[in-house]
């Protein structure tokens, strides 16, 4: 059982660049999530998708879209990237909104 | 308003108890989580306890809920070295915006 799939693990781009995370679900959850995790900062919901066909701005998405692809997929696009999009980014599911969320391991991203 | 707040660093000898402490603001929560993160991975749930619980008891892990103060605090008995990581607290909110609101999550240092 994958549970929640991320890809790439690492990547690093140049200012400017766009790039796609792509995220993956088997388990069947109706909400998946986009959050960014930075020191002391927490984590901080970019976009969330509460069920297949919504998309909704969680508390930082300036810089970023979301596709909810279908119920499984859930990718995070950065049309320019900027240094300040440094951040290890996790893809999460949950069977509704405000259930238990399972985790992917996460995308280190570094921007320069 | 939405908070979740958490002291960020907690270091203890191995073998000796640590609490982790952790306070919120919605009273109208369903659940309380406890969530793991170790060096370089997601997130995993701990624990949780339902609202209407003042206690939880999992092996070496108790949870004490008291919805008066709106505090939440995870025991870890016998730490080991191995419990060294990032522990967040997090609480449903059951508004119209139903999510998890996450704390900033507590590091903990088991030292030998």
């Amino acid at each position: 059982n994958a549970g929640v799939t991320q890809t790439p693990k690492f990547q690093v781009l140049k200012t400017g660049q766009s790039m796609t995370l792509q995220c993956a679900q088997d388990m069947n959850h109706n909400s998946m999530y986009w959050y960014r995790q930075d020191p002391g900062m927490g984590l901080r919901l970019i976009y969330y998708s509460a069920s297949e066909g919504t998309t909704d701005k969680g508390e930082v998405p300036n810089g970023y879209n979301v596709s909810r692809l279908n119920k499984r997929e859930f990718s995070l696009r950065l049309e320019s990237a900027a240094p300040s999009q440094t951040s290890v980014y996790f893809c999460a599911s949950s069977e509704w909104p405000a259930t238990e969320a399972f985790f992917g391991q996460g995308t280190r991203l570094t921007v320069v | 308003g939405e908070d979740v707040e958490q002291s960020l660093f907690l270091s203890v000898r191995e073998g000796d108890s640590s609490v982790i402490n952790c306070t919120y603001t919605d009273s109208s929560s369903t659940y309380l989580y406890w969530y793991k993160q170790e060096p370089g991975a997601g997130l995993q749930l701990l624990t949780y306890i339902f609202s209407n619980m003042d206690m939880k008891q999992d092996q070496r892990l108790t949870v004490l809920l008291n919805k008066k103060d709106k505090h939440l605090s995870l025991r870890i008995a016998d730490t080991q070295t191995g419990d060294s990581a990032i522990y967040f607290c997090a609480e449903n909110h059951a508004g119209n915006n139903r999510k998890l609101i996450w704390g900033l999550g507590t590091s903990l240092a088991v030292n030998p």
